[in-house]
């Protein structure tokens, strides 16, 4: 089993520009996140979805948008990129609400210039 | 507001000895405290949980102890290996369930393990 993958791995954007970042989970996991990761901080959460077809707001929504219309696929959409969403990026699933092991993906670096 | 704070940011220990990391909650309300250890360029990866109710808890080489009198939470590591060096994050998570299960991060701390 692969488990999360993310890709893309790696991508430079400029300033306004708009990207989609893609998570995709073969444990077939209801539970599904959006973290983003900045220097000597924990994550904080983006956006997390509890099922097909739902979304819902975490910590830092602002400036993302993301979409579950298939329960093994979370995408995370930055339709105006900004120097401050520098950052990297962490995808996670997990298999229901009460259960604390959630599984993380290998992460995206994303630099705005 | 809720938040989940590290007292220190890095720790050196040597190769055999036990490692203790500690961390400070706030919120009394979540259900469940957790240990995740992020190596270098990887995701976080779980290590260890403890419900609210308890205060010790035993996995292999890993010791998690919870005091809410003081709202601490320790991770305990025994005979520590060059493999365990990596951040290692305490997160707490509120069981409600309309909230999806979500996980609260601490700022982390830098393990070091000398050879």
């Amino acid at each position: 089993n692969a488990g999360v993958t993310q890709t893309p791995k790696f991508r430079v954007l400029k300033t306004g520009q708009s990207m989609t970042l893609l998570c995709a989970q073969d444990m077939n996991h209801e539970y599904m996140y959006w973290y983003r990761q900045d220097p000597g901080m924990g994550l904080r959460l983006i956006h997390y979805s509890v099922g097909e077809g739902t979304t819902a707001k975490g910590e830092v929504p602002d400036g993302y948008n993301v979409s579950r219309l298939k329960k093994q696929n979370f995408l995370l959409g930055l339709e105006s990129a900004a120097p401050s969403q520098t950052s990297v990026y962490f995808c996670a699933s997990s298999y229901s609400w009460s259960n604390t092991e959630a599984f993380f993906g290998q992460g995206t670096r994303l630099t705005v210039v | 507001g809720e938040s989940v704070g590290l007292h220190l940011p890095t720790l050196s220990v040597q190769e055999g000895d036990n490692s203790i990391i500690n961390c400070a909650y706030s919120n009394s309300a979540s259900d469940y405290f957790i240990w995740y250890k992020q190596e270098s360029g990887k995701g976080p990866q779980f290590i260890i949980d403890i419900r609210s109710n308890m205060d010790k808890r035993q996995g292999q080489r890993v010791t998690v102890l919870l005091n809410k009198t003081v709202k601490h939470l320790s991770l305990q590591i025994a005979a520590t290996q060059p493999g365990d060096s990596a951040v290692y994050f305490c997160a707490e998570a509120p069981q409600i369930y309309n909230q999806g299960g979500k996980l609260i991060f601490g700022q982390g701390t830098e393990l070091s393990v000398k050879p």
